[in-house]
């Protein structure tokens, strides 16, 4: 079956220093990746998809950036962290069955 | 553009008692899915039910169920039997038959409280 790994699960970053997040998915191949983030009790703001290895689309400019080196992994990085990046990040992942599965989320507060 | 509302920011039901919650979207697309997904307290987002717009039978997932109205683009969850489980937040979302990406949109969401 299929299962996704998200981490780490919270982290707490001051303000200037790198981010770096990561997702994994086994039990598929060449599925659609995503990164979302979620403000306190709000809705879902998609940042990034990956439809294969290298190929990412930005959905919204900011201070953030994703990368795919292998079929099933999925990275967000920042090289500075603001403090407007914290909040709940969260990947996902699809394949034909048009369904998106997600992971477990990381929490972010940069402080 | 597509888009999702969900006009209701916060409910709350009885234990055992039934309660909608209210989703509509805006498209010129014909052929669509819609979804429905609960955020319970531990943030994990997780599929409730999914309906196919071509199809005109609502979806059902037990105690979950649908009212699908294409016409009017509205798209509501029916829990029945609430249980103090099913206390979350609920994100209806949108997703393009054609679309090789997979994109969702999602509406605001509508916390849901279950009282004992």
């Amino acid at each position: 079956s299929q299962t996704i790994h998200q981490w780490p699960a919270t982290l707490v970053q001051p303000v200037g220093s790198p981010l770096s997040l990561e997702c994994t998915v086994e039990g598929t191949s060449n599925p659609n990746l995503y990164w979302y983030r979620q403000a306190a009790g709000r809705g879902l703001q998609l940042l990034f998809y990956s439809v294969g290895i290298g190929q990412i689309s930005s959905e919204v400019p900011q201070n953030l950036s994703a990368s795919r080196p292998q079929d099933r992994q999925f990275i967000l990085s920042s090289k500075k962290l603001l403090l407007s990046d914290s909040g709940f990040y969260l990947c996902a992942w699809a394949t034909g069955q048009n369904i998106q599965y997600f992971g477990a989320g990381t929490r972010l507060s940069v402080l | 553009a597509q888009t999702v509302t969900q006009s209701q920011p916060e409910m709350s039901v009885q234990e055992a008692e039934t309660v909608t919650l209210s989703c509509t979207y805006d498209t010129s697309e014909n052929n669509y899915y819609l979804f429905w997904y609960k955020q319970p307290p531990s943030r994990q987002m997780i599929l409730v039910i999914r309906q196919e717009a071509y199809k005109q039978q609502n979806a059902t997932e037990n105690r979950f169920s649908v009212n699908f109205q294409k016409a009017a683009k509205s798209f509501s969850l029916k829990i029945s039997d609430s249980q103090l489980g099913d206390t979350a937040m609920y994100f209806c979302a949108f997703r393009r038959l054609t679309s090789n990406t997979g994109k969702l949109i999602f509406g605001q969401g509508t916390t849901l409280q279950v009282k004992p």
